[in-house]
This record gives structure tokens, C-alpha cells and sequence, in this order.
């Protein structure tokens, strides 16, 4: 049973540009969440899909927007990059009730 | 919405020695409540978790117990050794059950 895929593993984007970040949850899984993991912060909740509806969201700053597909993989944009957002970017897929809940490896955006 | 504290942010033991980390976390309607470890450049991987009709749950070397009152709960590793170092996260539901709201992580450092 294949994992949680996010592509891509790294990235490098410049002050002022925008990024898109990809999740393919596990098969089965309908239910997608996104996290910004930095040093001392721990894994902070950006939002939440499901049936390519936003239910749940995060404190963050508009900038950060998402979506979900008919097919359960999720996008997460950000725009207006600021050097802050330099981070590893985690996707999770659950099934109903949050069981199976896992991580995929996420994407490391560095914004120079 | 809920709020996950999560104390300490670093241990250190030495190996055989017991660790315990212990959340408290904000929103009583809270029903669910993993334990994920974190090993240096890898995801976040689930351990052990606890949903509320139960008080504690152990799995071999590892313990979990819940006081819904007092609303914390505390990850126990006994016999510890030098591969259980990582970083440990606890998290409990949001209110609408749908994701997870993550403590700040405890690095644990087992030392031979």
C-alpha cells in the first residue's frame, strides 16, 4: 500500500515568488492536512481537506491557500514568499475518524 | 480552538532510565490523542495513542495515560535506549475531530 507522496522533497524559491506543493494521500484516504514544521515551533495546523472542501483552518496569513481534488490529492500555494516561510512542509491523509492518520515526508522550501 | 502544551521541550537520560513527557491541552470536547516520534530527517510516525473512554494504554516499552479532568495527558518509555532519541510530539483532536493540533515536541536524548 503505497504511502503519502508529496513532491516535490525540495525546493528553493526567491523573496516576493509564489509556490505550489503537491500531496498524494493514501488510497482510500479522503481527509488531507497541511503543517508547517520549523525548529522550535513544532508542527503548526494550516489547514485541513476533505471531499475538496476546506473544513478546518490555521492562524496563518492569507497567503496561504490550498485545494483538494476530485481524486483527494491536495495543492497548497503560497504566495508573496517571505524568507519566514522557509520551512518542511508536511501533508497528512486520514480516513474517517482521523484513523490511519500518517505523514508524508514533506517538502523542504527554502525562500532566499 | 484547541491549544496543545507540551512540556519538557528537551530531555536528556541515560540509557535503561525512564522519560516521561506530559501534554495538557485546552478544548474538553477533545477525544482523540496520538503520540507521533520524529527521527532526524524522516516524518513524524505514530507510537502509541489514546482515545478518551480509556484511561492508559501500554505497548510494550511504551505507555500512554489520559486524566480527562484535569485534561492532560503523558507518553512513558521505559527501559530507554539510545534509538528511542528523537523528537516526540503529542497531539489531540480539534473540536470537530477532523485534524490534529500538535504539542511544540520534546527532543529526547538517550546517552549509552
Amino acid at each position: 500500500k503505497a504511502g503519502v507522496t508529496q513532491t516535490p522533497r525540495y525546493l528553493i524559491k526567491t523573496r516576493g515568488q509564489q509556490v505550489t506543493l503537491s500531496c498524494s494521500p493514501i488510497s482510500g484516504h479522503r481527509s488531507v492536512s497541511w503543517y508547517q514544521q520549523t525548529p522550535g515551533q513544532g508542527l503548526q495546523f494550516l489547514f485541513e481537506y476533505f471531499s475538496e472542501t476546506q473544513r478546518n483552518k490555521g492562524n496563518f496569513p492569507g497567503r496561504f491557500s490550498g485545494r483538494q481534488f476530485s481524486n483527494s490529492r491536495s495543492e497548497m500555494n503560497v504566495s508573496t514568499l517571505e524568507l519566514g516561510d522557509s520551512a518542511l512542509y508536511l501533508c497528512a491523509s486520514s480516513g474517517t475518524g482521523l484513523r490511519g492518520y500518517t505523514f508524508g515526508s514533506g517538502t523542504r522550501l527554502t525562500v532566499v | 480552538g484547541e491549544n496543545v502544551e507540551q512540556h519538557p521541550s528537551t530531555l536528556s537520560v541515560q540509557e535503561g532510565d525512564s522519560a516521561v513527557i506530559k501534554c495538557t491541552y485546552s478544548d474538553s470536547a477533545s477525544n482523540y490523542f496520538p503520540w507521533y516520534k520524529q527521527e532526524l530527517g524522516k516524518r513524524p510516525q505514530l507510537i502509541i495513542d489514546i482515545r478518551s473512554n480509556v484511561g492508559e494504554k501500554k505497548d510494550q516499552r511504551i505507555a500512554v495515560t489520559l486524566n480527562k479532568t484535569a485534561k492532560h495527558f503523558s507518553l512513558h518509555i521505559t527501559e530507554t535506549q539510545p534509538e528511542d532519541s528523537a523528537v516526540y510530539f503529542c497531539a489531540a483532536a480539534n473540536q470537530a475531530g477532523t485534524a490534529l493540533i500538535f504539542g511544540k515536541g520534546t527532543t529526547l536524548s538517550v546517552s549509552s
